[in-house]
């Protein structure tokens, strides 16, 4: 069974600043991880994944996330936030011999002028 | 690519009529999950279909809710009776038979209002 917690449902930024979302996760099996990005009325979008090819993996718009296996987390940051960036933020895993995902609560991020 | 086609966006009804969403999910992809988002309650996976057969319902909250998937092409996922407690952006996502890693492809959302 997997399960994901994403610390702090709501995290404020200002413009240019380094955006930093934690994810934890639990898999009893080597895990796929994923960070998705939700923007108002919008479905979700693919930021990046982790497949056990790299620890540090690198998104779209400037993303990037470092799996931590020692720590069971995967985090995401990006090193200046920009206004466009803010929405919410999905982690969520999966283990190989099942197809469904497993998603944690959500990050919404604000980003300040 | 066109990717996941969901309709209706928007739909409000009122409570006791029934309700039908639509999905089209990507070409090519064998592998199809309905999910239910709500303020209280986030995202949750209602039920996923391999190959047009449904693999894991356990997510559907109660039998007023039913979901087909009668091609490759094509599910519909069902409310009869509505309730206002089903208020709620329902998501459509695929995902390819090739894929190794899980990942899935999500469309729009149909946002329902019930009344």
């Amino acid at each position: 069974a997997q399960s994901v917690t994403q610390l702090g449902s709501h995290v404020s930024v200002s413009e240019g600043a380094l955006v930093l979302l934690r994810c934890n996760y639990s898999s009893s099996v080597p895990p796929y991880l994923f960070w998705y990005v939700q923007y108002p009325n919008q479905g979700l979008q693919l930021l990046l994944k982790y497949t056990s090819a790299a620890t540090l993996v690198k998104g779209i718009n400037g993303f990037e996330a470092e799996f931590k296996k020692s720590e069971t987390s995967f985090h995401l940051t990006k090193p200046s936030a920009h206004m466009s960036d803010a929405a919410e933020y999905f982690c969520a895993v999966s283990g190989s011999s099942a197809r469904q995902l497993t998603f944690g609560s959500g990050t919404q991020l604000t980003v300040l002028p | 690519d066109a990717g996941v086609i969901q309709s209706p966006r928007h739909e409000v009804t009122e409570m006791g009529q029934e309700v039908t969403l639509r999905c089209k999910p990507i070409s090519g992809h064998n592998s199809l999950f309905w999910y239910r988002q709500t303020m209280m309650r986030g995202l949750e996976l209602l039920i996923y279909f391999n190959n047009n057969v449904p693999i894991d319902d356990s997510g559907m909250p109660e039998d007023r809710f039913s979901a087909k998937m009668p091609n490759a092409s094509f599910s519909t996922l069902k409310i009869q009776p509505s309730e206002p407690r089903d208020s709620a952006v329902y998501f459509c996502a695929s995902a390819p038979a090739s894929g190794m890693y899980n990942e899935q492809f999500f469309g729009p959302g149909t946002r329902l209002t019930v009344l």
